[in-house]
């Protein structure tokens, strides 16, 4: 078990091109979040996927990012035409079926995406 | 909707001293309450929770109760030590709010000095 990977840990791009990051959850584990944290806040509740089905998304996902799990094991988030407020630490957690309730959630160390 | 108040950082303590972190939370029904610590460079690591009113959640020293009265889960540790110098969110899962993902608070900054 070597934890949650997120990959690059850090991303510097300027304002309008595309990024995309990588996340390889732990590999027992069914459910996939990803999170977004700015600083000075907490994280904040981007999109799920249960196996390979992406079954909600928050209203902060804009159209411009998509996020896919085609095999159910490593997700890729992607943000198009990238804006200055889209610099946020970006971090992505797994955990069993049965979630965060019973067992809690393993989160990655984070990419941080600085838009210039 | 769902959210989570907890107190403003930082908090600077002594080595040895006691440590309160309050959390306070809005959310209908019996939401599940959690507590984790962030520290510099690493993700966010579960420190304790507790999933119905009365439960308390206990690691490492520190401890939080469910207070479904109050609406409050307060984070309390005895004595600190320097290695407890995080960042500490509280964070709630509820069924209205689909039971699937965490709200969290804003973070508190806690610096242990020697």
């Amino acid at each position: 078990d070597t934890g949650v990977s997120q990959d690059p840990r850090h991303k510097i791009t300027k304002r309008g091109q595309n990024v995309t990051f990588r996340c390889d959850p732990i590999s027992e584990h069914n459910r996939l979040y990803w999170y977004r944290q700015t600083l000075g806040q907490g994280p904040e509740f981007l999109t799920y996927f249960q196996n390979e089905a992406q079954l909600e998304k928050s209203r902060l996902l804009s159209d411009r990012f998509s996020a896919e799990r085609p095999k159910g094991s490593f997700s890729t988030l992607e943000i198009q035409r990238t804006e200055q407020g889209d610099s946020a630490m970006y971090l992505c957690a797994s955990s069993p079926f049965g979630g965060q309730i019973n067992y809690g959630y393993t989160f990655g160390s984070g990419t941080r995406l600085t838009v210039v | 909707g769902d959210s989570v108040t907890q107190m403003e950082g930082p908090v600077t303590l002594s080595e040895e001293a006691f440590l309160t972190i309050n959390c306070t939370y809005t959310a209908t029904g019996y939401p599940s309450l959690f507590w984790y610590v962030q520290y510099p460079g690493e993700g966010l690591q579960l420190l304790l929770k507790a999933t119905k009113a009365d439960d308390k959640g206990s690691n490492k020293g520190f401890e939080a109760t469910y207070r479904k009265e109050t609406t409050s889960f307060h984070l309390e540790k005895g004595s600190v030590q320097v290695s407890d110098s995080a960042v500490y969110f509280c964070a709630l899962s509820s069924l209205t709010g689909g039971g699937n993902k965490l709200t969290f608070g804003t973070g508190t900054q806690l610096k242990v000095e020697l």
